[in-house]
């Protein structure tokens, strides 16, 4: 199973809004609605942030979405914020029973 | 509340094996699964395998399945993820995480770092 596709890295000023792409294929992003956002600071465990596509838990602020498109799925954090300066990695459930990642996406705040 | 807690750091030679251990509290254990995730230096995430916490059903990567083996304990609340033939370039920060399949991984372990050095 390959790695679901994301930028490298995306940068925004304070205040503005960016998005995270994440795409994969008819397998598993745009099979399954289990399409899952981490954050993961330096040194630190991930967190996650979005599930089932745009599930915000408990506790996760509501500047951050999630949206599925076709085999796209994206991250949207708007209001960008020094704290939001971190690695994002999407997953997904596949058709094979198992769960890909994509490779990360660096947030930097401008 | 619920913890995955995660034994310590480990060092070893290539060819060895490693047992890292994964003590949950604050749910009911047989409730959820177990997704273990490593992360090489400097690299993103990688999906090595889940297990189901009443059955101790797994699924493994492909990578990894010749030389992994991930159990339960109900009666502790721990679960066990032991990789064989080590390898250096199975150096890595391992992860736990509370759910397995299409289940949200919603809490996480520390990491236990596994260094394999000669």
């Amino acid at each position: 199973q390959s790695a679901l596709t994301q930028p490298a890295s995306v940068s925004g000023s304070p205040g503005q809004s960016i998005t995270i792409s994440c795409t994969g294929t008819s397998s598993d992003v745009g099979g399954y609605n289990y399409v899952s956002w981490y954050q993961q600071h330096p040194g630190k465990a991930p967190k996650l942030m979005i599930s089932d596509v745009s599930n915000r838990p408990s506790g996760v602020s509501n500047r951050f979405s999630g949206s599925k498109s076709g085999n796209t799925a994206s991250l949207t954090i708007s209001g960008l914020q020094a704290e939001d300066e971190a690695d994002y990695f999407c997953t997904s459930f596949t058709s094979t029973n198992t769960l890909v990642f994509g490779g990360g996406t660096k947030v930097t705040v401008l | 509340q619920v913890q995955l807690v995660q034994s310590g750091p480990e060092v070893k030679k290539p060819g060895a094996s490693v047992k890292v251990s994964c003590k949950a509290s604050g749910y009911a254990f047989t409730n959820y699964g177990i997704t273990w995730v490593r992360q090489a230096p400097g690299q993103g995430l990688e999906w090595m395998g889940w297990i189901s916490a009443d059955y101790g059903n797994t699924n493994y990567a492909q990578r990894v399945q010749d030389r992994i083996t991930m159990t339960t304990e109900k009666s502790t609340s721990t679960a066990y993820m032991e990789l064989r033939r080590l390898r250096s370039d199975d150096t890595a920060v391992y992860y736990c995480a509370r759910g397995a399949w299409w289940d949200p991984r919603d809490y996480w372990g520390q990491g236990t770092l596994v260094t394999v050095s000669s």
